[in-house]
């Protein structure tokens, strides 16, 4: 267990619907990192906040959006959801946004659009 | 897009053999770093090797990095029926912040 947590396991929407994702990171850590992977597929980069700020973002369009609070703990927003946006949603905390800090992964969120 | 290929895309052994997994890139790179995912569940960092560093061992795990060839070797040795998991490879290239790249991964299953 790596004291990343994420709500809820499971969730099911419809296409067009909107949904929040929440992750809570690690005691002491103040970046989170967003990854979308799909069925049988790595994970692709969303973004990364740092201090409640974004601080990098992937190839995702706008309707992804995200936030960080005050205690780290961050949300993940999808509007206008898509079938294609069925996948597994890991967020993962790390101590800093430096390259080579190691990031701890949640368990993820499995969504499915139908 | 994806920047890391591993190969083989799976790979069944049996208990107590060595499994060596293969992982590709194609841009200079921080650092490589090397995950296990057990069915569709979270990540579980394993490994990282810098851009500057050719190996790198950590109990059963030996990592390897060629830069020149743009590649890198994970090696589990006296494996494990619960080393069965699938195994990522994801390159960190970012000038500012860390932002992972990962492949599609080798699944390993390890027959008891």
């Amino acid at each position: 267990e790596t004291g990343v947590t994420q709500s809820p396991t499971h969730l099911i929407k419809t296409r067009g619907q909107q949904v929040t994702l929440r992750c809570s990171s690690q005691s002491g850590h103040n970046t989170v990192s967003w990854y979308q992977q799909a069925l049988g597929q790595g994970p692709q980069f969303i973004f990364q906040y740092y201090r409640e700020e974004e601080n990098g973002r992937g190839n995702f369009p706008p309707r992804f959006s995200g936030l960080q609070f005050p205690n780290y703990s961050s949300e993940l927003n999808v509007n206008a959801l898509e079938l294609d946006d069925s996948a597994l949603y890991l967020c993962a905390s790390s101590l800093s946004y430096h390259r080579g800090v190691e990031q701890y992964f949640g368990p993820g969120t499995r969504l499915t659009v139908t | 897009s994806q920047q890391g290929e591993e190969d083989p895309q799976a790979l069944s052994i049996q208990e107590g053999e060595n499994a060596t997994m293969n992982c590709s890139y194609k841009t200079s790179i921080n650092n490589l770093q090397w995950y296990r995912q057990n069915s569709g569940r979270g990540l579980v960092h394993l490994i990282l090797i810098r851009s500057n560093e050719r190996e790198k061992h950590s109990g059963r795990l030996r990592v390897t990095l060629d830069t020149s060839k743009k590649s890198s070797s994970l090696l589990i040795t006296a494996s494990r029926a619960a080393d069965t998991a699938s195994y990522f490879c994801a390159t960190d290239a970012s000038t500012s912040g860390s932002r992972l790249t990962f492949g599609e991964g080798t699944q390993l299953t390890v027959n008891p």
